[in-house]
């Protein structure tokens, strides 16, 4: 069974600061990893899709990298502000299968 | 970004009655959607793969006769909870694949709740 983990579970920082989280994955058989953003009561949000190893993405202040080789990839924010608290999600694709295995998230709450 | 809509957005139940959730792609054609379930604290859990035309395919453990699946249409899937008990209470949620993109959209959920 793949197991998908995320880290931290939660996470409180003041609007200006830049914060970043973990989402580790089984680095054998990698096809691809999702990020998504969930607020409340909306749909979650497709970020980015990684695949390849030391791949590096951003959308606006968010990037994400990815390594595929030591089965982990980072999310940051930089300059964090009240609109970014959320849920940040990571999955793992598994090609084939088409299948998303999912981290548990990261509930972020920025403070103004 | 693509449109899934879900509905109902929550639904309260009677124990013993079955609840239909509809999950609809609106600006794309999906072959493939997917339900997923979440319990309090854990993460996404994959039910069951609809795919258009045919008979989904259920992950171990979920009971395909207690989840019925259909994807009759190319921008429809349907998830009805049969016979629904306290234990079936949970949030459901369902993504479309947009085979453009090689990217699952999700609806925004529905929160069951079965008394």
């Amino acid at each position: 069974i793949l197991n998908v983990e995320q880290s931290p579970q939660s996470l409180h920082v003041q609007e200006g600061d830049s914060t970043n989280f973990t989402c580790s994955f089984p680095s054998s058989n990698f096809y691809a990893l999702h990020w998504y953003r969930w607020e409340t009561a909306k749909s979650p949000e497709a970020l980015f899709v990684m695949t390849l190893n030391g791949d590096e993405k951003k959308k606006g202040r968010i990037s994400a990298t990815l390594n595929t080789k030591e089965g982990y990839s980072y999310l940051y924010i930089k300059g964090s502000q009240p609109e970014d608290s959320a849920t940040y999600l990571c999955a793992l694709y598994g090609g084939a299968t088409n299948k998303l295995i999912f981290g548990t998230g990261t509930l972020l709450a920025v403070q103004p | 970004g693509a449109v899934v809509s879900q509905h109902p957005s929550w639904v309260i139940c009677k124990s013993g009655t079955s609840v239909k959730i509809e999950c609809r792609s609106l600006d794309f054609q999906a072959t493939t959607m997917f339900w997923y379930r979440q319990f309090p604290k854990q993460s996404l859990m994959l039910m069951a793969t609809s795919n258009e035309g045919s008979k989904a395919t259920y992950e171990q453990g979920v009971e395909k006769d207690k989840f019925l699946i259909n994807h009759a249409s190319l921008t429809l899937s349907t998830l009805t909870v049969t016979s629904a008990h306290p234990e079936d209470s949970s949030f459901y949620i369902c993504s479309a694949r947009d085979s453009r993109f090689d990217t699952q959209y999700f609806g925004p959920g529905t929160r069951l709740t079965v008394l």
